[in-house]
């Protein structure tokens, strides 16, 4: 059965490096996208990325965080100066229809 | 703005035993209403859905009814096992404006012994 994917699933980086998180989604899917989880919080939404562009994007999407579909089967989230609040699970997730989300299993990330 | 509410957790159970995760929410649309769960290492994978009130979302012997006048959708499964050790998240779908991108709970951890 077809599997969204991410890599690396655990990245410790100091604060203010950059760090580049990797989701391969299914790939007849049309629609991406990314969700973080702050340890016992929430699963929020970042962005959606539709037709080689950011379709919604939330208000924790700032210019410190940008998306990239590079060839026609990665999708990465890149972060540019991390801080400590940053850590959190982040869940790539790809669909064909917009209400039928597949999630790939996360990649924790930690920033000392 | 749209929320979703759920039991905290995490549920412990004895294998045969009857589950019920409770899920509240508010929304300003008609929300689509949805029960996702995530297994260890795993991501999270849709487990039912209802759009409308009164639906029951059902699959793997799990199943929610949506209820709009107590704007509930509460997860139940008559007869647990241990393979349903997992985390639970319920989630909305407010479609008003456009946007699909759903609304999630905390989360509820359900730990089943044998």
């Amino acid at each position: 059965e077809p599997e969204v994917t991410q890599t690396p699933s655990h990245q410790v980086t100091q604060m203010g490096q950059e760090v580049i998180l990797r989701c391969v989604p299914i790939s007849n899917h049309l629609y991406f996208y990314w969700y973080r989880q702050i340890l016992g919080q929430k699963v929020e939404f970042l962005v959606s990325f539709y037709n080689n562009e950011i379709s919604e994007k939330s208000e924790i999407f700032d210019d410190q965080f940008s998306v990239e579909r590079p060839d026609g089967s990665n999708f990465t989230l890149k972060i540019r100066s991390t801080k400590l609040e940053d850590s959190a699970m982040y869940f790539c997730a790809s669909s064909m229809v917009v209400y039928e989300q597949y999630f790939g299993p996360g990649t924790r990330l930690t920033v000392t | 703005g749209d929320s979703v509410t759920q039991m905290e957790g995490p549920v412990t159970l004895s294998e045969e035993a009857f589950l019920t995760i409770n899920c509240t929410y508010t929304a300003t649309g008609y929300p689509s209403l949805f029960w996702y769960v995530q297994y260890p290492g795993e991501g999270l994978q849709l487990l039912l859905k209802a759009t409308k009130a009164d639906d029951k979302g059902s699959n793997k012997g799990f199943e929610a009814t949506y209820r709009k006048e107590t704007t509930s959708f509460h997860l139940e499964k008559g007869s647990v096992q241990v393979s349903d050790s997992a985390v639970y998240f319920c989630a909305l779908s407010d479609q008003t404006g456009g946007s699909y991108i759903p609304t999630f709970g905390r989360g509820t951890s359900l730990i089943v012994h044998p």
